[in-house]
């Protein structure tokens, strides 16, 4: 069984402070991608990250893919309120044509005015 | 639907009950999947359906647990003989073919077994 380990689980901050967010495994992945959950809703891609070492930013977001592609960091710049929400990250495993998703436990983020 | 539409929203049923969970994906849609989400446990793969075939249903925690497609669009996922531990939120994904592709996911359906 492949396991994402996602940390941390709770995270409540200040707005304008930054922030990190790990998603580890001993496994490889072929693609991982983060998603964005509010309540009550289904999780919303926000990217997808295929290389080792491959960076992506979305304005103040910044995903970042391990060179050997077994983990992922998404760190969040001058958090706002409306960033607050479920954060989730979820792998695709090689060997599959299919996007099958083994997930993170997933982190709470809470941001204060 | 412009989205992944899934219904009901909410079902409470009582334990030994069955039920049964529908997903209408995105037209055109031919990769489909279940996954169950429970408090502190983040989104488990169950079933997953490429048209009206399931090549990987590795996920189904039980033989309770069942699963169609039908016209490679709307798919049912039937809980027999309902338990508490089946108590959870039933998410539908669906996306194009391939392993990378955005899979959009519908709001969820919250099963309460009492």
């Amino acid at each position: 069984t492949q396991l994402l380990e996602q940390s941390p689980q709770f995270l409540s901050i200040q707005e304008g402070e930054n922030l990190t967010v790990y998603c580890n495994s001993s496994s490889v992945f072929s693609s991982l991608q983060w998603y964005r959950q509010e309540p009550g809703e289904g999780p919303v891609l926000l990217v997808t990250v295929v290389t080792g070492g491959e960076v992506k930013k979305l304005k103040r977001l910044t995903f970042q893919f391990g060179d050997a592609r077994k983990d992922s960091s998404l760190h969040i710049t001058a958090a706002q309120p409306g960033d607050t929400g479920l954060y989730l990250c979820a792998g695709t495993t090689g060997g599959t044509s299919y996007g099958k998703l083994t997930f993170g436990q997933g982190t709470i983020l809470t941001v204060h005015p | 639907g412009a989205g992944v539409s899934q219904s009901p929203s909410n079902k409470v049923t009582e334990k030994g009950k069955d039920v049964e969970l529908r997903c209408d994906p995105i037209s055109g849609h031919t990769a489909l999947y279940w996954y169950r989400q429970s408090l502190g446990q983040g989104l488990e793969f169950l079933i997953y359906f490429q048209g009206n075939s399931a090549p990987d249903k590795s996920g189904l925690p039980s033989d309770r647990f069942s699963a169609e497609r039908t016209g490679g669009s709307v798919s049912t996922l039937t809980i027999q003989r309902t338990q508490q531990e089946d108590s959870a939120v039933y998410l539908c994904a669906s996306s194009a073919q391939g392993a990378f592709t955005e899979a959009f996911f519908g709001q969820g359906t919250r099963l309460t077994v009492v």
